[in-house]
């Protein structure tokens, strides 16, 4: 079955480091790749997608190539700030996606220090 | 416009004793998903609701799971008998699946404890 695995945390960085958080995913087919954010107290929200292969995803700085030769999605940002820090969650689903639930990776804890 | 919500944002119950767990969509969004997040881990999948058709159920860990949807809008989680491994943040999804969208939009989720 479809699985995603993501890199353990936390992962503590000090402001303005170069971030890059693991990604890759065993599914069948052409999935589209998501990653989702949690930031303390708050629900999970959409941080970027790629829905087909060499697509990248961008937002808030963050960015992520959907890699079909390595089944990857890694998630990467340039400069972080104390407010980047949130647990996030890679996570993959069919192209219709909106019929089937996603599969999430278990979400990487980063942790950003002034 | 509204989120998602789902009430209540806390629930502690007895083990044993019955909960009711309830997700309020998006205005139109015909796809519906309940999620369970243990401490420390992903994202399980439990059921999922699209439209009038039957729920998909394949996610659900016992028969003391269960849960409904009326129409397009409210659903309801119910946990029967709960156990202390029921404990665990539910979170609720919608999307719109009708237009081709990929993005699911989560509620703040109920943090259940089973005492």
């Amino acid at each position: 079955g479809d699985s995603v695995t993501q890199m353990e945390g936390p992962v503590t960085l000090s402001e303005e480091a170069f971030l890059t958080i693991n990604c890759t995913y065993t599914a069948t087919g052409y999935p589209s790749l998501f990653w989702y954010v949690q930031y303390p107290g708050e629900g999970l929200q959409l941080l970027l997608k790629a829905t087909k292969a060499d697509d990248k995803g961008s937002n808030k700085g963050f960015e992520a190539t959907y890699r079909k030769e390595t089944t990857s999605f890694h998630l990467e940002k340039g400069s972080v700030q104390v407010s980047d820090s949130a647990v996030y969650f890679c996570a993959l689903g069919p192209r219709d996606t909106g019929r089937r639930a996603l599969t999430f990776g278990s979400g990487t804890r980063l942790q950003v220090q002034p | 416009g509204a989120g998602v919500s789902q009430s209540p944002s806390n629930k502690v119950t007895e083990k044993g004793k019955d909960v009711e767990l309830r997700c309020d969509p998006i205005s139109g969004h015909t796809a519906l998903y309940w999620y369970r997040q243990r401490l420390g881990q992903g994202l399980e999948f439990l059921i999922y609701f699209q439209g009038n058709s039957a729920p998909d159920k394949s996610g659900l860990p016992s028969d003391r799971f269960s849960a409904e949807r009326t129409g397009e809008s409210v659903s309801t989680l119910t946990i029967q008998r709960t156990q202390q491994e029921d404990s665990a943040v539910y979170l609720c999804a919608s999307s719109d699946s009708t237009r081709g969208s990929y993005e699911q939009y989560f509620g703040p989720g109920t943090r259940l404890t089973v005492t």
